[in-house]
């Protein structure tokens, strides 16, 4: 059971644009939603994370918007850069994430073309 | 501040054998979480050690198991390797209670011919 669903599995996007990936849930326990950016060779680095008290964080050019009602969230990257060119995963948990860990998504491969 | 080490890098191992895997914490973090990330199957939670106990599993066989020291260093031993177990093992650490921050390591490639 995929608890954790993510779309698009592949995205291009042109330099200065924007991408968008989103995640939906299932399990309305979950209480701690991570977006992490993997590149090759790489572990995942934590980029940002949101809790449901709040319907969007913004750290950068990095914006995470949350819909608890739809049970969905999802990552913008505004001014999209090809250093921003990696693999990016949502994830969700419970109790802070230590009770039963991380449940990620399947991730998206972003490519973004100079 | 250093981040979370792993090692080895990449361990190359033959069905039926036993890899030994390890772990080293960010300073002042307690938690250490372990994860398989296969190819075609993301990333899966392995098991939580915390203040040198096992927390909880995730949904593995028992051929999978750990420890973690007194100096919060861990360990994941895999036993009975088999062709499937061939992926990337993550670590991942945090200060439970304070923060649900995971910071992860760079991993351990294993391959299992």
């Amino acid at each position: 059971q995929q608890q954790v669903k993510q779309s698009p599995q592949s995205l291009i996007v042109q330099k200065g644009g924007i991408s968008i990936i989103n995640c939906a849930y299932e399990n309305t326990a979950f209480d701690y939603f991570p977006w992490y950016q993997q590149f090759p060779g790489k572990g995942p680095a934590l980029l940002i994370a949101i809790r449901p008290d709040v319907s969007e964080k913004k750290e950068g050019r990095f914006t995470i918007s949350f819909n608890k009602s739809a049970k969905q969230f999802s990552l913008h990257i505004m001014d999209s850069q090809p250093g921003d060119s990696a693999t990016y995963f949502c994830a969700a948990s419970t109790s802070g994430g230590g009770a039963d860990g991380l449940t990620f998504g399947k991730g998206t491969h972003l490519i973004i073309q100079p | 501040e250093a981040g979370v080490t792993q090692s080895p890098t990449h361990l190359i191992k033959t069905r039926g054998q036993q890899a030994t895997l390890r772990c080293s914490p960010i300073s002042g973090h307690t938690s250490v979480y372990w994860y398989q990330q296969a190819l075609g199957l993301g990333l899966q939670f392995l098991l939580w050690y915390d203040e040198g106990e096992e927390r909880n599993r995730g949904n593995f066989p028992p051929r999978f198991s750990g420890r973690q020291f007194p100096n919060y260093s861990s360990e994941l031993n895999v036993n009975a390797l088999e062709l499937e177990d061939s992926a990337l093992y993550l670590c991942a650490s945090s200060l439970v209670g304070v923060s649900y921050e995971q910071y992860f390591g760079p991993g351990t490639r294993l391959t299992v011919t």
